[in-house]
């Protein structure tokens, strides 16, 4: 079926470099992506957004590319600390019968001193 | 105020219990989602209400009753649950159906003991 997945399950950055963190899907329909933070124990932060008539958004320190050719996503994190340590999702609104918020797999960031 | 306030953060309960997980937000929105998300795994989407009305039903279970008492409400009535059902539950509010800004709660830790 249609999901949206991740190309890596961990990645690792040092402190003060800058992150990537991508996210591939599948449903071409879909028109809207979050990215989310997510700490041990807590519930999903909401980061950034962006809808499917836009390629790129920007936040503070964060900002997301939208390729629809490739069915790609990308989180950018700035000069990253040890608070962004936390697993990320993106999420798609896929359009079935009606919309759904779905989630795809997660990507580990951890940033090393 | 962004805030979807859960409650509990814990519970346990036997497999004989009934219980209720409540979600309150105050930010006007007029979709309402429980997801459950297992250890590793991204939250999975289990209902989500529009206008207080029910809209997706994800084949939940029936031992997973949600109901929405007023735009500001969720809740998730829980009976018979099983060991397997040992999760995170999240509930998450947004503008209308699709995730449009979904801001989520901290979650209920449940166990079922």
């Amino acid at each position: 079926g249609e999901s949206v997945g991740l190309h890596l399950p961990t990645l690792s950055v040092q402190e003060g470099d800058n992150s990537i963190i991508n996210c591939a899907y599948s449903n071409s329909a879909s028109d809207y992506f979050i990215w989310y933070k997510q700490e041990s124990g807590k519930g999903p932060q909401f980061i950034i957004d962006i809808r499917s008539n836009m390629d790129k958004r920007q936040g503070q320190r964060v900002t997301v590319l939208l390729n629809k050719t490739v069915k790609h996503l990308s989180l950018q994190i700035a000069a990253t600390q040890p608070g962004d340590s936390a697993v990320y999702f993106c999420a798609e609104n896929k359009k079935d019968s009606s919309y759904k918020l779905i989630f795809g797999s997660g990507t580990r960031l951890l940033v090393r001193p | 105020d962004t805030e979807v306030t859960q409650t509990p953060k814990h519970l346990v309960m036997g497999m004989t219990n009934k219980k209720s997980l409540k979600c309150e937000q105050h930010m006007g929105h007029r979709a309402m989602y429980w997801y459950k998300q297992k250890a590793k795994k991204p939250p999975e989407l289990m209902f989500v209400y529009s206008y207080e009305k029910l809209s997706i039903n994800e084949s939940v279970p029936s031992r997973f009753s949600p109901e929405c008492p007023n735009s500001s409400l969720l809740n998730l009535h829980l009976h018979a649950l099983q060991p397997e059902d040992s999760a995170l539950y999240l509930c998450a509010s947004s503008q209308v159906t699709g995730g449009l800004e979904a801001f989520f709660g901290q979650g209920t830790r449940l166990t079922v003991v």
